[in-house]
C-alpha cells in the first residue's frame, strides 16, 4: 500500500477563493482524521470519521470549513471562502477502528492563502 | 474533552546525552499514549507507544514511562544522535466507542548538537 495519499502537496490561493483538499486513506482503514498544523497551535484535530460517518467535528474552526467522506477511499476538506489565517499544513491520517491503534499520516498539504 | 500538555517546547542536548520530554493528560479514561516524530517538512510518524496496563516500554535507545495515577507520561532518548533532531509529539487516545480520537501535545523541538 502506498500509505495515506493527499493532494495537492502545495496550494497557493487568493483570499476569498474556495480550496479543496483531498485524501485517500490506507485501504482497509475505517477511521479518518483531518488535522491542521501551525507553529502557534501545533497539531489540531479538525474532524474525524468512522466508517465514512463524521463522529466529531468540534475542532472545525468555523462554518467556512466542511469535510465529507463519500466512500471508504476518499475524503475532502473544503474551505470556502479561504482567509490568510487558514494558511497551515493540513494532514489527513487513517487508522483501523480498533482501540489503541496507530494513526498513519499523509504527506500533508501546505496551504498558503494570500 | 482530553487536553494534553507537553514540555519543554524546545530542547537542546549534546550528542551522546539523554533527552527527556514530559506530557500530562486530563482525561483518566485515556488508555493509549503514542509518541510521534516529525522531521522537517515531513509527516509525523509513530516511534513508540504505551498502553495503560504497562508502566514502561523500551525500544533500543527510546523508552516511555507512564504514571496513570499522576496522569503523566514521558519519552526518554538515550545516547542521542544528530538524526534524533526533530519535533516530537505526545498524544493521548480516548476511545469513544466508535473510534479512537488522538489528542496531541504541542510538540517539542529537539536539537542534538555535535
Amino acid at each position: 500500500d502506498a500509505g495515506v495519499i493527499q493532494s495537492p502537496r502545495h496550494e497557493v490561493t487568493e483570499m476569498g477563493q474556495e480550496v479543496t483538499l483531498r485524501c485517500k486513506p490506507i485501504s482497509g482503514h475505517n477511521s479518518l482524521f483531518w488535522y491542521r498544523q501551525t507553529m502557534m497551535r501545533g497539531l489540531e484535530l479538525l474532524i474525524y470519521f468512522n466508517n465514512n460517518v463524521p463522529i466529531d467535528d468540534s475542532g472545525m474552526p468555523e462554518d467556512r470549513f466542511s469535510a465529507k467522506m463519500p466512500n471508504a477511499s476518499f475524503s475532502t476538506l473544503k474551505i470556502q471562502p479561504s482567509e490568510p489565517r487558514d494558511s497551515a499544513v493540513y494532514f489527513c491520517a487513517s487508522s483501523l477502528n480498533r482501540m489503541n491503534t496507530e494513526a498513519f499520516f499523509g504527506q500533508g498539504t501546505r496551504l498558503t492563502v494570500v | 474533552g482530553e487536553n494534553v500538555e507537553q514540555h519543554p517546547s524546545t530542547l537542546s542536548v549534546q550528542e551522546g546525552d539523554s533527552a527527556v520530554i514530559k506530557c500530562t493528560y486530563s482525561d483518566s479514561a485515556s488508555n493509549y499514549f503514542p509518541w510521534y516524530k516529525q522531521e522537517l517538512g515531513k509527516r509525523p510518524q509513530l516511534i513508540i507507544d504505551i498502553r495503560s496496563n504497562v508502566g514502561e516500554k523500551k525500544d533500543q535507545r527510546i523508552a516511555v514511562t507512564l504514571n496513570k495515577t499522576a496522569k503523566h507520561f514521558s519519552l526518554h532518548i538515550t545516547e542521542t544522535q544528530p538524526e534524533d533532531s526533530a519535533v516530537y509529539f505526545c498524544a493521548a487516545s480516548l476511545n469513544t466507542g466508535t473510534a479512537s480520537k488522538l489528542t496531541f501535545g504541542t510538540g517539542t523541538r529537539l536539537q542534538v548538537t555535535l
